[in-house]
C-alpha cells in the first residue's frame, strides 16, 4: 500500500516569509507525526497528533512553528517569520492506534536564504 | 532530559562480518525500543522493534533489549556493501493511558560495508 507522502519535496523561501508544508498519512493511521532532522542529527519530535486534537506539542520550537489536521487525516506544519536556523529536512510520519511503530514520509527539505 | 546514546563511529566492516551497534538510553519508563536505518538523503526506515528482554531476530538483524541496563543493540550478520546507512536507535516514552507518544532518537552510526 501507499507509504506517507509529504508535499513539496523541496521548498527554498527567503527569510520572514510564510511557508506550509503537507503530509498525507498511511491509509487507516490514525496517529501522525512531525519532526526535523538537522545534518548529522537524528530527528527532533515537533508535535503530533491523534484524530483531530494534538496530543503533544511540547516540541515546537516558538509560536512561529503551528500545525493542524483539520479531519484527522492529512496534516499541515506552517512556519511564520521564517528564520535561516529553520533550515532542516521535515519529516511526517504515521502510527496505528494500537502500536507505537512509526513510519516516515520522504520529508521535505526547507532551505531559508 | 531524556536522552539516547549511541557509540559515536563511524563503523567500518568487511562485507562479511557482524556490525554491532550499541544505544543507552536514560529514561527507565521507556517502553519501545526502535532501529531505523537512513541511507544519505533519505528518510528513516524502520527495521527492527523490540518490546521486551532478550533478543530478537529478524533476518540477518538481531535486537538485543536490557531493560536492566538501559542498553538496547543491533546486531547485522554478514553484512552487505547495501547495509552501509546510518542507523538511528529510537525510543518511545508513552503518553498517559496510551502506547502511542514521542521518539527519542540518538544522533546515529554510521555504518560502511567494504567489500
Amino acid at each position: 500500500g501507499a507509504g506517507v507522502s509529504q508535499t513539496p519535496s523541496n521548498k527554498v523561501t527567503e527569510k520572514g516569509k510564510y511557508v506550509e508544508l503537507r503530509c498525507d498519512p498511511i491509509s487507516g493511521h490514525t496517529a501522525l507525526y512531525w519532526y526535523r532532522q538537522s545534518l548529522g542529527q537524528g530527528p527532533e519530535f515537533l508535535i503530533y497528533f491523534q484524530g483531530t486534537g494534538a496530543a503533544d506539542d511540547s516540541g515546537l520550537p516558538n509560536d512561529r512553528f503551528f500545525a493542524v489536521r483539520p479531519e484527522g487525516s492529512v496534516s499541515t506544519l506552517k512556519i511564520q517569520r521564517t528564520e535561516r536556523g529553520d533550515s532542516a529536512v521535515y519529516l511526517c510520519a504515521s502510527s496505528l492506534t494500537r502500536g507505537p511503530e512509526q513510519f516516515f514520509g520522504p520529508g521535505t527539505r526547507l532551505t531559508v536564504l | 532530559q531524556k536522552e539516547v546514546e549511541q557509540n559515536s563511529g563511524p563503523l567500518s566492516v568487511p562485507e562479511g562480518a557482524i556490525a554491532s551497534l550499541n544505544c543507552t538510553y536514560s529514561d527507565r519508563v521507556s517502553q519501545s525500543f526502535f532501529w531505523y536505518r537512513q541511507y544519505s538523503g533519505k528518510s528513516p526506515e524502520l527495521i527492527m522493534s523490540i518490546y521486551s528482554n532478550g533478543d530478537k531476530e529478524d533476518g540477518r538483524f538481531t535486537a538485543q533489549l536490557n531493560k536492566a541496563s538501559q542498553y538496547v543493540s543491533l546486531l547485522i550478520r554478514d553484512s552487505q556493501p547495501s547495509d552501509s546507512a546510518t542507523y538511528l536507535c529510537a525510543v518511545n516514552i508513552p503518553g498517559r493511558g496510551s502506547t502511542l507518544g514521542r521518539l527519542y532518537f540518538g544522533r546515529g552510526t554510521q555504518l560502511t560495508v567494504w567489500p
